[in-house]
This record gives C-alpha cells, structure tokens and sequence, in this order.
C-alpha cells in the first residue's frame, strides 16, 4: 500500500519556466513533509520541508505547498534551471511513528536550455 | 567533512553467501536509517535506529538483519540473500529522527546484485 504516492514518473519543463511536482498521501496521521533531490550515482540531499501546521514554506527559488484536506502537496520551482533535472523524492513522517519516513515514487525533472 | 560513508559501493555476489554493507556516519546523528531503491517503488525503508541498542523494522525488513553497537556504525547485513534483494541502498542519518531534526543525510548508495 503505498502511502505516499507521486503519480507523474517524469516532467519536462523548459528553462526559466515554473516546473510543479505534486505528491499525495494517503495516511491522515503524517504531520511532517520533506522534498528530496537526487542526482545519478549519489545520494538524495534534503531540498525543503513543511509542517502540517504551516501550508507555505518557502526557500528561494523552492516552495512547497501543503493542502491537508485534499492531502497534497506540491513542489514549485521558479525559475527552472538546468542544474535542477534530477529525480524528486517526496517524504512523509508521522509524530505518533518517530524514524519512520515514507517515500514516494520519485519524479525525474528534466529541464532544457 | 561531515558525511555518511557506504562500502562497498557495488557488490555482486550469489544466492545464500552472507554479506555485509556498511555505513558509517562522523557527525554524532543519533539517528541511522537504511533504505532501498527500485524502480517504480521510489525509497523503502528497511530498519532504523533511533540511537545505540535500539533498532526498529521499516516498511520492508523481512531479509535484512541490522546492529547499532556504536553510534557511528550501522551495518546492514542479509544473512542469506536472495534475486529480489538485489537492489540500490542507501544508508542515512540525522540529528534525532523527529519532528524538525528529520533531516537526513544519506550515503552514495550501495548497488547490490544476487545472482
């Protein structure tokens, strides 16, 4: 059952564009929300993260949005550059579950000059 | 420089022979974690350990035995591997595992083929 679901494998976006990837959660309990990047051949490196209290955070060219009642979430970059085609990861935890962190899919972002 | 070290980075071995990925972390995290990648099933987590002598199953334990006899170490071990185990790991760890500390900072990942 996957709790955490990022229902587009890939995004193309052109440069200096708005690229927006979206993610849904399926469990009412999670009350953290967290964006990773990963390049090929390395680890995922923390993006930016929300609260379930907040429904904006936002960290230079990167906002992440949190809709509780319809249990989604979505990340934004403006602009878009190149240097950002990566693939993204979505990550949900929850208070009442410490060390657990659920993953989605991921999305591979590419970006063209 | 603070980082999460894996070895080996890729590993072939065969059906059965036991094996052991490391993971080792400089940054005093309380918190380790492993995790394996495939395609379509983004990361999964296998076992955590929110501080030394305490380990808890993730989401997808069953094969994978883990210690957490010192603070840096977080070995994961397959005792009898299997094809459906070959995979992409990741080992990770963070401040505390909660709430604003889950941050986490992951290894360069292990690439583990069962023939």
């Amino acid at each position: 059952d996957q709790q955490v679901k990022q229902n587009s494998p890939s995004l193309s976006v052109q440069e200096g564009r708005i690229s927006i990837l979206n993610c849904d959660y399926t469990n009412s309990m999670f009350d953290y929300f967290l964006w990773y990047k990963k390049y090929p051949a390395e680890g995922p490196t923390f993006l930016i993260s929300i609260s379930s209290i907040k429904d904006k955070n936002e960290d230079g060219r990167f906002t992440v949005f949190l809709n509780k009642s319809a249990k989604h979430l979505s990340l934004h970059i403006v602009p878009s550059q190149p240097g950002d085609s990566a693939v993204y990861f979505c990550a949900a935890s929850s208070r009442a579950s410490y060390g657990k962190l659920t993953f989605g899919q991921g999305t591979i972002l590419t970006v063209h000059p | 420089e603070a980082q999460v070290t894996q070895n080996p980075r890729y590993l072939i071995t065969v059906t059965g022979k036991k094996l052991t990925v490391t993971c080792s972390q400089n940054m005093n995290h309380e918190y380790m974690s492993w995790y394996r990648q495939d395609p379509g099933l983004g990361l999964r987590q296998i076992y955590y350990s929110m501080n030394v002598e305490v380990t808890d199953k993730g989401d997808v334990p069953e094969g994978y035995k883990v210690s957490r006899k010192e603070k840096r170490n977080f070995p994961l071990i397959l005792e009898s591997p299997s094809p459906n185990q070959t995979s992409l790991y990741f080992c990770a760890s963070s401040l505390s595992g909660q709430g604003v500390n889950e941050k986490l900072f992951f290894g360069s990942g292990t690439q583990l083929s069962v023939l």
